[in-house]
Formats: structure tokens, sequence, C-alpha cells
């Protein structure tokens, strides 16, 4: 099995552009999460789908950022504008519903300039 | 303050030193988690743990479901085991993880 895959792993971009990461979550795997981890903050929860539906977005931090999940096997986190605080290393996780062991993908790390 | 508070946030060894590293919390959980991540940044799961103790080679965890407190150790300690290590919880009212913010390892040869 390939893990979760996420796309890019690095991207470097300048405030005010759309940002747009990707992930895959392990086949068979019906939740995926978001996370964002950063020095000050350390790792923190964003959104995560259960069957592709979105169930808690609780720590989605404004309006400039959302999620989609279309199918069971893709998952995309935008931001749109982008600025310099959005600058993180953006995970993306998958696990069976009730299992609760969720496996992390590489990770995007996002620099905002 | 924290739900999840681990301690120390930082601590270094020498190689071959038994290590513990400890996770308190202050809500109800279904489960909590060890994970470990390397500083390339991946982050792994090591434990998933709702009772009693589990092993896997040189780690250890244990929970105390009364006291809220779980520990983590590392026996036989080696310099690849540097690596931030965190504690989660799954809170019974829901299944998303809330994250304490760490202990940086460092194993000196």
């Amino acid at each position: 099995d390939a893990g979760v895959i996420q796309s890019p792993r690095h991207e470097v971009t300048e405030m005010g552009q759309e940002v747009t990461l990707r992930c895959k979550p392990i086949s068979g795997h019906n939740s995926l999460f978001w996370y964002r981890q950063t020095m000050m903050r350390g790792l923190e929860l964003l959104i995560y789908f259960n069957n592709n539906v979105p169930i808690d977005d609780s720590g989605m931090p404004e309006d400039r950022f959302s999620a989609k999940m279309p199918n069971a096997s893709f998952s995309t986190l935008k931001i749109q504008p982008s600025e310099p605080r959005d600058s993180a290393v953006y995970f993306c996780a998958s696990s069976l519903v009730g299992q609760g062991v969720e496996f992390f993908g590489p990770g995007t790390r996002l620099t905002v300039l | 303050k924290n739900e999840v508070e681990q301690s120390p946030q930082n601590l270094t060894a020498q190689e071959g030193e038994f290590i513990t590293i400890n996770c308190s919390y202050s809500v109800g959980i279904s489960a909590l988690h060890w994970l470990q991540q390397h500083p390339g940044g991946g982050i792994v799961s090591l434990f998933m743990l709702s009772s009693g103790k589990k092993k896997h080679g040189r780690l250890i965890a244990t929970i105390n479901i009364q006291e809220k407190h779980s520990s983590l150790h590392i026996t036989a300690s080696h310099p690849r085991d540097s690596a931030v290590y965190i504690c989660a919880v799954h809170k019974t009212s829901g299944s998303r993880l809330t994250f304490g913010e760490g202990t940086q390892l460092t194993v000196n040869p």
C-alpha cells in the first residue's frame, strides 16, 4: 500500500495567490483529516470527513480556507487568498471510522511570501 | 489550560538510557495515541491505547484511565530515537484528535 499521498510536497507562493493542497487517502479508509502544524501552535485539526461528508470544520481558521472531498479517494484543501501567516506544514491523514488509528501523509510544506 | 499536557517539553539523554515521557489529560477519552515525528517531518502512529499497557520492540506505552495519565517508555535508547513524541486523545464526545504540544527527545551517542 502506498500510504496517504499528498501533493505538492513543497509549495512557495506569494501573498494573495490561491493555493490548493491535495490528498489521496489509503484505499478503503473512510475518514480523512486535514491538520496544520506550526511552531507556535503545534498540530491543529482543521477539518475531517467521514464517508466524504464534512463532520467537523470548526478548526478551519477563516473563510479563506475551504476543503472538499468529491469522492472516497481524493480531497483538496484550498486557501484563497493566501497570507504569510498561513505558512505551515499541512498534513492529511486517513483512517477507518471507529478504528481510531490514523495514518499520516508526508505533509505539504507551504510558504507564503 | 491545554486539555492534553506533556512533560518534559525537551529531553536529552545518552545512548542506552531509559526514557519516560508523560502525558496528562483533563477530558474524557475513548483512546489515547502516541505519535512520533522525525526531523524530516513525517508522523508515525506508535500506539493507540484505551487501557493497560502495550509494547512494541523497545517502546512501551501505559495508560491509567482513573488518573488520566499515560507514559511512553523507551528502553536502551538510541540516537535514531531522536524525534518529537506527541500524545493525542480521542475525546469520548467525538472522533477528532486533541494533541499535546510534543516532547522533543534528543539521544546523544
